[in-house]
């Protein structure tokens, strides 16, 4: 499984982007790159993934690096229900997907 | 319409008592998995099933049994409960893994063993 490694909380004002890192350099060449959200006493929740290119949905953006060693969740603006607890994890399409602790984002009104 | 539902919502329970904990879904997914939240809120895999058949069966003890009578539902079944059980039970899906569109989770069991 690839290990990854996030900040462990980050703050954002309401209305302005919030980029959020997470560095995975033991990933494979094949292993997809996806993030989720847990939201206070919720479930997790899928937000976005990807393997090489840069990826973008209605939630979110994610930017994968060159060497697929890092990949940064972009939130274009922050709003208050943003704010939860956010996971990155790699999938090797063999084994469940594993989750580590995550960043707790906090967003200011 | 709920898309992966799990009953109980809570359970509040005694050392040493048997319990079940079911799993839905309806998004006709053909994969699905029982994940264990801790206090420190890390996400543990524990079971997986694909069509009815186990196919990860991570260090969890025997204590804990999954059956998936059909690729819909998903239960899982705890005898001899311990202080150590209390933890957010999460019931999840996919269709073929991760790699295409992700897991579906459910909102949780909350299991607290007394």
């Amino acid at each position: 499984d690839a290990k990854t490694t996030q900040p462990n909380s980050m703050e954002s004002n309401e209305e302005e982007p919030v980029h959020l890192p997470c560095n995975h350099s033991t990933i494979s060449g094949t292993d997809y790159i996806h993030w989720y959200r847990q939201l206070p006493s919720q479930g997790p929740e899928y937000v976005i993934h990807g393997l090489t290119s840069n990826v973008n949905n209605r939630m979110a953006s994610l930017a994968i690096a060159e060497d697929r060693k890092s990949s940064t969740l972009i939130l274009h603006r922050a709003t208050l229900r943003d704010a939860a607890v956010y996971y990155c994890t790699g999938d090797t399409g063999r084994r469940a997907l594993t989750f580590g602790s995550g960043t707790r984002l906090q967003v200011q009104p | 319409d709920t898309a992966v539902s799990q009953t109980p919502k809570y359970l509040v329970t005694q050392m040493g008592n048997d319990k079940s904990i079911k799993c839905e879904q309806n998004l006709g997914h053909d994969t699905m998995y029982w994940y264990k939240q801790d206090s420190k809120k890390f996400l543990k895999i524990m079971f997986s099933y694909n069509n009815k058949e186990l196919i990860i069966n991570e260090t969890v003890p025997n204590r804990f049994s999954p059956k998936s009578p059909d690729k819909a539902h998903l239960n899982l079944h705890i005898n001899s409960l311990e202080l150590g059980d209390s933890a957010v039970y999460f019931c999840a899906s996919s269709q073929g893994g991760a790699r295409n569109y992700g897991y579906t989770f459910g909102s949780g069991t909350r299991l607290t063993v007394v």
